[in-house]
C-alpha cells in the first residue's frame, strides 16, 4: 500500500512568490494535517482537514491556506513568501483525525521549501 | 497551552550503550503520547505510543512508559546500534490528531 505522498520533494522560490504543496493521504484516510518544520526544530501544526472541512488551525498568518478535495488529497498554499518560510513541510494522514486511543498519524517524506 | 519539553542533544553514545531521552509534558485532560523518529533527509516515523497512564509503548527495542504522576514519557533502549542514529521527537495529542512536538533530540551512536 502506498503511504502518504507529497509533491514536489524540493522547491526553490523567490521572496514574494506563491507556492502550492500537494499531499495524497493513505487510501481510506479522511483526515490530513500540515506541519512546518524549521531546521533544528520540531514540527509545528499548521492545519487539519477532515471531510473537506477545516478542523483546526495553528498560529500561522493568513498567507497560509489549505484545502482538501473530495478524494481527500490536500493542498497547502503560501502567498507572499518570506525568507522565514523556508522549511520542511510535512503532511500527515489519519483515519478520522478525532484523536483517542486508536489514533495514529502517518507522515509523508515532506517538501523542502527554500525561499531566496 | 499544551506543550512538550525534551532534553537537549546531541546525545552521543557508543554502540551497545544504554539510552535514555527525557520527555515531560504539560496538558489538560489525558493526552496520548508518542515518540517519532526522523532519519536524515526523511519524514517522521512513529516509533511507539501510549494512550493512557501506566501504558508502556515498545517497538524495535525502544520503550517508554506513560507516567501521569510525573507527566513524563522517557524513551529508553537497552543497547543502541549505529543504525539508531537519528533525531527523536516526543509528541502529544489531546482531542484531535493535532500533534504537539518537542524540539527533538539528536542521537549519535558510534561504533
Amino acid at each position: 500500500d502506498a503511504g502518504v505522498t507529497q509533491s514536489p520533494t524540493h522547491l526553490i522560490k523567490t521572496r514574494g512568490q506563491h507556492v502550492t504543496l500537494r499531499c495524497s493521504p493513505i487510501s481510506g484516510h479522511k483526515s490530513v494535517s500540515w506541519y512546518q518544520q524549521v531546521l533544528g526544530q520540531g514540527p509545528q501544526f499548521i492545519f487539519q482537514y477532515y471531510e473537506k472541512e477545516e478542523r483546526g488551525r495553528g498560529n500561522f498568518p493568513d498567507r497560509f491556506s489549505a484545502r482538501q478535495f473530495p478524494n481527500y488529497s490536500s493542498e497547502l498554499n503560501v502567498n507572499a513568501l518570506l525568507l522565514g518560510d523556508s522549511a520542511l513541510y510535512l503532511c500527515a494522514s489519519s483515519l478520522e483525525g478525532l484523536g483517542g486511543p486508536n489514533t495514529e498519524a502517518f507522515f509523508g517524506q515532506g517538501t523542502r521549501l527554500t525561499v531566496v | 497551552g499544551d506543550s512538550v519539553t525534551q532534553m537537549e542533544g546531541p546525545v552521543t553514545l557508543s554502540e551497545e550503550a544504554f539510552l535514555t531521552i527525557n520527555c515531560t509534558y504539560t496538558a489538560t485532560g489525558y493526552p496520548s503520547l508518542f515518540w517519532y523518529v526522523q532519519y536524515p533527509g526523511e519524514g517522521l516515523q512513529l516509533l511507539l505510543k501510549a494512550t493512557k497512564a501506566d501504558d508502556k509503548g515498545s517497538n524495535k527495542g525502544f520503550e517508554a512508559t506513560y507516567r501521569k504522576e510525573t507527566t513524563s514519557f522517557h524513551l529508553e533502549k537497552g543497547s543502541v546500534q549505529v543504525s539508531d542514529s537519528a533525531v527523536y521527537f516526543c509528541a502529544l495529542s489531546a482531542y484531535t490528531d493535532k500533534l504537539i512536538f518537542g524540539t527533538g533530540t539528536r542521537l549519535q551512536v558510534f561504533p
